[in-house]
């Protein structure tokens, strides 16, 4: 069977920190990888996806990027973190048409 | 620009009584709907979905309808239980660059009485 993780699960950074959050998943080959945010109080919103190693596309532009160095990892990073980017972030993966999410990374920029 | 919408914030319903979540659209492109339940600090949990050559879709307690000349869809959990408690989302998908992207609604809390 197939699982997702992501790590860590929680962390507080001070603005103009750098951010790695990491995500991979199991069981599975060349899937499709999403990172999507939930801001207090709102709704998930598409960050980065990927199907492919080295391809990645932006939804909106911010203060964040994303790398695929490998077929089943994903990462989120950010050089300077703002205020703003506070939030839960949400690593998923897709398959026949059902996307499926990892347990989430609170991140609380201070 | 808001592509799913869910206009209910938060919904009550009593134990045993049907809870009725919805949700529209504006894109004409969505081909398939999906359902996610969601407990604090935790990932959204598949629960049901739809295509959109469908009208219906049934697995147990929960039943997804489409209406596509109203770009609604809405889920029913009959009979409420207290665990049903949580924040639900829709999500509309389209392939779009050899993928499929996932557009979610802000999300309906559901709180069942006992």
């Amino acid at each position: 069977s197939q699982t997702i993780h992501q790590w860590p699960a929680t962390l507080v950074q001070p603005v103009g920190s750098p951010l790695s959050l990491e995500c991979t998943v199991e069981g599975t080959s060349n899937p499709n990888l999403y990172w999507y945010r939930q801001a207090a109080g709102r709704g998930l919103q598409l960050l980065f996806y990927s199907v492919g190693i080295g391809q990645i596309s932006s939804e909106v532009p911010q203060n964040l990027s994303a790398s695929r160095p490998q077929d089943r990892q994903f990462i989120l990073s950010s050089k300077k973190l703002l205020l703003s980017d506070s939030g839960f972030y949400l690593c998923a993966w897709s398959r026949r048409n059902t996307i499926y999410f990892g347990e989430g990374s609170w991140l609380t920029v201070v | 620009d808001q592509q799913v919408k869910q206009n209910s914030p938060s919904l009550s319903v009593q134990e045993g009584r049907i809870s009725i979540l919805n949700c529209d659209y504006t894109n004409s492109m969505f081909d398939y709907f999906l359902w996610y339940k969601k407990y604090p600090a935790e990932g959204p949990t598949f629960l049901i979905s739809i295509s959109s050559i469908k009208d219906k879709n049934e697995d147990g307690r929960f039943t997804v309808f489409l209406n596509k000349s109203a770009k609604h869809l809405s889920l029913h959990i009959v009979p409420s239980q207290p665990g049903d408690s949580a924040v639900y989302f829709c999500a509309a998908s389209a392939q779009t660059s050899g993928t499929y992207k996932y557009i979610f609604g802000t999300g309906t809390r559901l709180k069942v009485l006992a």
